[in-house]
Formats: structure tokens, C-alpha cells, sequence
């Protein structure tokens, strides 16, 4: 079965810092990685998917890896901004093409 | 207007009661989801649908059921409520080739 696991649940930074969420999942045989964001009371949106082939994607200031031999992947948000805090959801989907994720991570950016 | 919109928001019913919550969609795609999001278990997925006519269990489908009245329909019920069935449920979507999922705005269920 599945796991997603993202470390840190929690982390407080001040405005203009770079930083790394993290993600791991215990089975490498995945489609893709997706990672989202969720503002408080709302849904999720999507912010980057990485295919099992790639190694990376790029959207503005986020860049996302994966590692899929290892089970890692990492968001990194540049030049972190107040209005990046929201919860960091990271998922992963396998063959059933099911998304299993993790618990999130929970990013205040104080300015 | 949203692509993927789900009513009710908010709901409060007591214990026992039949509740359903709705999901519809504007992005013309085959796949639908319904997940429900406990604080520190993340999100779970109780039921998907790949077509109109293709209805699948997930994780946590116990004391729950579904209806896919139309690719772009798709309601969750509680046949009969209880309070561990308080959380935040949402539906998503996506395209026929496995893509990224679109979120409806959620519903906050408690039940009494």
C-alpha cells in the first residue's frame, strides 16, 4: 500500500527566505507526483505535476523534483512571499491512476 | 463560474438522517472523486468514477454511496449519518488520460 509522507507538517519562515518542502512515498512504481495547495476553508489547486519520466518542473518561483528511485520529491518556493501561506499537499498516483496523499505541510510566511 | 462546484457548502444534520451532497462539473471530463479531509489523516478517497456507467470503491467507502447521474454529475450520500462522519468532503476531476485533478470548494459536513 501506498504511503505519502511530507515532512515538516509545519514551518514558519520570514518573507524573502527560500525553502524546501519535502515528500516521501514508499513505492516507486508511480505515474506521476502532483503537488497542490489548499487555502484555509477552500479546495485544492494544483500547482505542478511531474511525470514519472521527469526529473523536475518549474512554475515561477516553485520548482518541484522527483527522485522516483528513491521516493522523494522536493517543493522549492523562492523568495517566499506572505501570500504563499496556505497547506502544501504532496500525491502521488500509481497504475489504479488513484492519488494517495500526504498529510501536508502547513507554511506561514510572516512578513 | 467555477469548473467543479459542489453544494451544499455547509451542512449540519444529527444522527440518522439521509444527507447528499452534490457535485457538478463544467470541464467536460470523464473521471469524478469524492474524498473527505480529517484534520491529521489528510485526505481519503471514498469513491471514483472513470464513466457514467463505471462506479468504484476507495479507501473508506463504508456507510457511504454514490450516483453518477451524468459525466458531468456526481452525488455522495449518507444513507444514514453518524458523528465520525463529520469532516470536509470534496469532489474533484480530471481529463481521460491521467492528468492533475480539479477541486471543488468543499463541503463542511457536521453531524450532531
Amino acid at each position: 500500500k501506498q504511503e505519502v509522507t511530507q515532512i515538516p507538517a509545519a514551518l514558519s519562515v520570514p518573507e524573502g527566505e527560500n525553502l524546501v518542502l519535502n515528500c516521501s512515498f514508499t513505492d516507486s512504481a508511480i505515474y506521476n507526483l502532483q503537488w497542490f495547495r489548499q487555502d484555509p476553508g477552500k479546495g485544492l489547486t494544483s500547482l505542478l505535476l511531474i511525470q514519472s519520466s521527469q526529473r523536475e518542473q518549474t512554475s515561477g518561483r516553485l520548482n518541484a523534483s522527483l527522485d522516483k528511485s528513491s521516493g522523494r520529491s522536493t517543493l522549492y518556493i523562492a523568495a517566499s512571499q506572505p501570500g504563499d501561506s496556505a497547506t502544501y499537499l504532496c500525491a502521488v498516483q500509481g497504475g489504479s491512476e488513484k492519488l494517495v496523499f500526504g498529510k501536508g505541510t502547513k507554511l506561514t510566511v510572516n512578513p | 463560474d467555477a469548473d467543479v462546484t459542489q453544494t451544499p457548502r455547509n451542512r449540519i444534520t444529527k444522527t440518522g438522517k439521509r444527507i447528499m451532497l452534490e457535485c457538478s462539473q463544467t470541464k467536460g471530463h470523464d473521471r469524478m472523486y469524492w474524498y473527505r479531509q480529517d484534520p491529521g489523516l489528510g485526505l481519503r478517497l471514498i469513491y471514483y468514477s472513470f464513466d457514467v456507467k463505471d462506479i468504484n470503491k476507495g479507501e473508506i467507502s463504508d456507510g457511504y454511496s454514490v450516483s453518477r447521474q451524468a459525466q458531468a454529475k456526481f452525488s455522495l450520500s449518507l444513507e444514514s449519518a453518524i458523528p465520525n462522519q463529520t469532516a470536509l468532503y470534496f469532489c474533484a476531476t480530471s481529463a481521460r488520460r491521467p492528468e492533475t485533478q480539479y477541486f471543488g470548494p468543499g463541503t463542511r459536513l457536521l453531524v450532531l
